[in-house]
């Protein structure tokens, strides 16, 4: 099946700062969600970007489906932007959804 | 428009029971998926079910696991006899055919 890689595993950061975070993908993927956990564990939708550049907030993503490879990206990091940030890609076989998730980045923001 | 409900939140189990997670998707959608989380991990695919009908099963184990979702109610992740190795998160998520995921806030299953 479809392999999902996650980069950097893990990432500390003094509040403030900006990163990025990215998603590999082995294969054409349908639709692409980057999701987060915070630390009571609900998974929390960022972004529905199967293709192309989207923005919300301190929040934006990219998907380069081509390229097989999505990117998120953080400004101005908070305290409550902790937590893990999973990416997952569905393939679209036969009309179905299939998410498949990585195994995602933990970010821990300092104060 | 209710999100994904999951019930129960927590749910401990003695070795041998049996544990229901029910999974009630978001209105108007037909998909849904479970997925188990062990502590500090990721997200590993169990099954995908469509109303009737099991799409994918292929993540989850042979024996003692079932899923259903039925024409009318939940969708229910059925556990025989459990074991400790099974205490986990369990999260569901649906979707409509095409489009966005949403999860619910899972079950927390500890099998003592």
């Amino acid at each position: 099946g479809i392999q999902v890689e996650q980069s950097p595993p893990d990432l500390i950061l003094q509040e403030g700062a900006n990163s990025t975070l990215r998603c590999n993908f082995s294969d054409s993927v349908n639709n692409l969600q980057w999701f987060h956990q915070n630390p009571w564990g609900q998974l929390i939708n960022l972004f529905y970007i199967p293709s192309g550049t989207k923005q919300n907030g301190r929040l934006s993503a990219t998907t380069v489906a081509t390229e097989r490879y999505s990117l998120l990206y953080i400004s101005s990091s908070q305290t409550t932007d902790s937590g893990v940030y999973f990416c997952a890609v569905d393939q679209g076989r036969n009309n179905n959804n299939d998410m498949r998730f990585g195994a995602g980045t933990r970010l821990t923001v300092k104060p | 428009n209710a999100g994904v409900m999951q019930n129960p939140r927590h749910l401990v189990r003695r070795r041998g029971q049996e544990a229901r997670l029910r999974c009630s998707p978001m209105k108007g959608h037909s998909h849904v998926y479970w997925y188990r989380q062990l502590p500090e991990e990721g997200l590993k695919f169990m099954v995908y079910l469509q109303k009737e009908n099991i799409i994918d099963e292929s993540g989850m184990p042979k024996e003692r696991f079932s899923a259903e979702f039925p024409k009318e109610g939940p969708s229910i992740l059925r556990i025989q006899q459990v074991v400790r190795g099974d205490s986990a998160a369990y999260f569901c998520a649906s979707s409509p055919r095409r489009g966005m995921a949403f999860f619910g806030q899972g079950t927390r299953l500890t099998v003592v």
